[in-house]
C-alpha cells in the first residue's frame, strides 16, 4: 500500500540556520503530495502542496520540489525561527478520493 | 480560523462512560474523516465518510461508532473505552476530488482514565 517515510526528529537548528526534512513516498499511480505543520496543542495545517512532478510547493519561505525520479519531496527553508517550532508531517493521497497518507511527523525545536 | 471545529477540546472519561465527540465544517466539503494522533504513532485514520456514507472503517473496534447526520456534522461516539485509547482524536474535512488537501480541527484530547 501507499506509505509515507519522514526523517526521524527531533531536528534541532539555531535560529537563521538552514531546515531540510526528509520525506521519501511509495505509492502507485500519481499521487499529490502534502507537508502540513503542527504548532503545539493544535491540529494539523496545511503548509503547502504539490500535485505532480516538478510541482514546487512554497508557502511562509518553506519550500518542497516533487520529485518523482527520486519518490521524495523534501522540505526546506533558507532561514528557521523560534515560532517555526513544531511538528511537520508529510503526506500523500491517492488520486481519485481523498484519503491521506502521513508520515510519522518530525519535530523541529529552533532556539535562539 | 481552520472552518473545522471540534468540542470538546479536552475530555476525561471512566472506562465505563458513554460520551460523543462532535466535528463541524462550514467548507462545503462533502467528505470527513476522523484520525487518532498518539504520542509517537502516526497518525491513524480512523472512518471516512463520503456524501454522508462511510466509506472506510480501518478495522476500529466497535467501542468507537461515528455518525454522520449530514455533510457539515461527524460524531464520535465512544463507550467502554480503554486507557490506550487516550489520545488527540482530529476530525477533517476534504472535497472528494483528487489533489485537493484535507482541513483539520484543533482535536479533542481524550483521557481515559
Amino acid at each position: 500500500g501507499d506509505s509515507v517515510t519522514q526523517m526521524e526528529g527531533p531536528v534541532t537548528l539555531s535560529e537563521e540556520a538552514f531546515l531540510t526534512i526528509n520525506c521519501t513516498y511509495t505509492a502507485t499511480g500519481y499521487p499529490s503530495l502534502f507537508w502540513y505543520v503542527q504548532y503545539p496543542g493544535e491540529g494539523l495545517q496545511l503548509l503547502l502542496k504539490a500535485t505532480k512532478a516538478d510541482d514546487k510547493g512554497s508557502n511562509k519561505g518553506f519550500e518542497a520540489t516533487y520529485r518523482k525520479e527520486t519518490t521524495s519531496f523534501h522540505l526546506e527553508k533558507g532561514s528557521v525561527q523560534v515560532s517555526d517550532s513544531a511538528v511537520y508531517f508529510c503526506a500523500l493521497s491517492s488520486a481519485g478520493f481523498q484519503k491521506l497518507v502521513f508520515g510519522t511527523g518530525t519535530r523541529l525545536l529552533v532556539s535562539p | 480560523e481552520t472552518g473545522v471545529t471540534q468540542t470538546p477540546r479536552h475530555l476525561v472519561m471512566g472506562m465505563t462512560n458513554k460520551k460523543s465527540l462532535k466535528c463541524e465544517q462550514h467548507l462545503g466539503h462533502n467528505a470527513m474523516y476522523w484520525y487518532k494522533q498518539s504520542a509517537k504513532k502516526p497518525l491513524e485514520l480512523m472512518f471516512v465518510y463520503s456524501l454522508e456514507e462511510r466509506v472506510e472503517n480501518n478495522s476500529v473496534p466497535s467501542r468507537f461508532s461515528p455518525e454522520c447526520p449530514n455533510s457539515s456534522h461527524l460524531f464520535l461516539h465512544l463507550h467502554t473505552l480503554q486507557p490506550e485509547d487516550s489520545a488527540l482524536y482530529l476530525c477533517a474535512s476534504s472535497q472528494e476530488t483528487g489533489g485537493t488537501e484535507a482541513f483539520f480541527g484543533q482535536g479533542t484530547r481524550l483521557t481515559v482514565v
